[in-house]
């Protein structure tokens, strides 16, 4: 059964500090990986997508990787602001047509304070 | 700016009620699909559609219904046989040209409740 698998499910870090981002997957056939910032009431805005052959990718202050040996992605967000308090969603796609075949994760909620 | 328009808001539902959520872009994407989002759970595909006149059923179509008359618009409708439809629905886009590594747009959905 092809899943995503996010951790932690929550997380509250201090203003200024890094964090990482879980995501673990099973998924098959792969064709790529995404991470998605979800603000609270909002749509999901896309931060990087990758594919087999990329193991790294960044947008700004967030750094995603992927292993597709061990089938597992982080993301990175360095020098955390206030505004980046929201859920981050890991997708993978499993299809080679656009966007008929997205397995959604469950979410990570980031809080940061000051 | 080009994106995707969601409406309403907010809508409440009463009881054997059908109801339609609004969904138009102007992105000039051909793909558009519908989400249900519930709290602590991953987006689920409803309906997906990626040409004019054509829509293909996604994991939980029943009790939902959708058109595609014009490449903007996707409206999908929440009928009296969804019988648990409080939940947030986002409308989202994509190119079809490049395959599957396209990005989704996403509106900034509707929050359904019932009455």
């Amino acid at each position: 059964k092809n899943q995503v698998e996010q951790s932690p499910q929550s997380l509250i870090i201090l203003e200024g500090k890094n964090c990482t981002l879980q995501c673990n997957y099973t998924v098959s056939p792969f064709s790529n990986l995404r991470w998605y910032k979800q603000d609270t009431g909002r749509g999901p805005v896309s931060l990087t997508i990758m594919t087999f052959s990329e193991n790294t990718k960044s947008n700004g202050r967030y750094t995603a990787t992927l292993d597709a040996d061990t089938k597992q992605s982080s993301l990175h967000i360095t020098a955390s602001q206030l505004s980046d308090s929201a859920s981050y969603i890991c997708v993978v796609s499993a299809g080679s047509q656009a966007g008929t075949a997205l397995i959604f994760g469950k979410g990570t909620t980031l809080s940061v304070s000051s | 700016d080009g994106g995707i328009t969601q409406s309403p808001k907010y809508l409440f539902r009463k009881e054997g009620q059908n109801v339609t959520l609004s969904c138009e872009q102007n992105l000039n994407h051909d793909a558009m699909y519908w989400y249900r989002q519930d709290p602590g759970q991953g987006l689920r595909l409803i309906y997906y559609s990626q040409i004019v006149n054509d829509f293909q059923k996604g994991d939980i179509a029943e009790g939902y219904s959708v058109s595609r008359e014009k490449k903007e618009s996707f409206p999908l409708t929440v009928t009296s046989a969804q019988k648990n439809p409080t939940a947030f629905y986002l409308c989202a886009s994509s190119s079809i040209r490049g395959g599957s590594n396209q990005p989704q747009h996403f509106g900034d959905g509707t929050r359904l409740s019932i009455l």
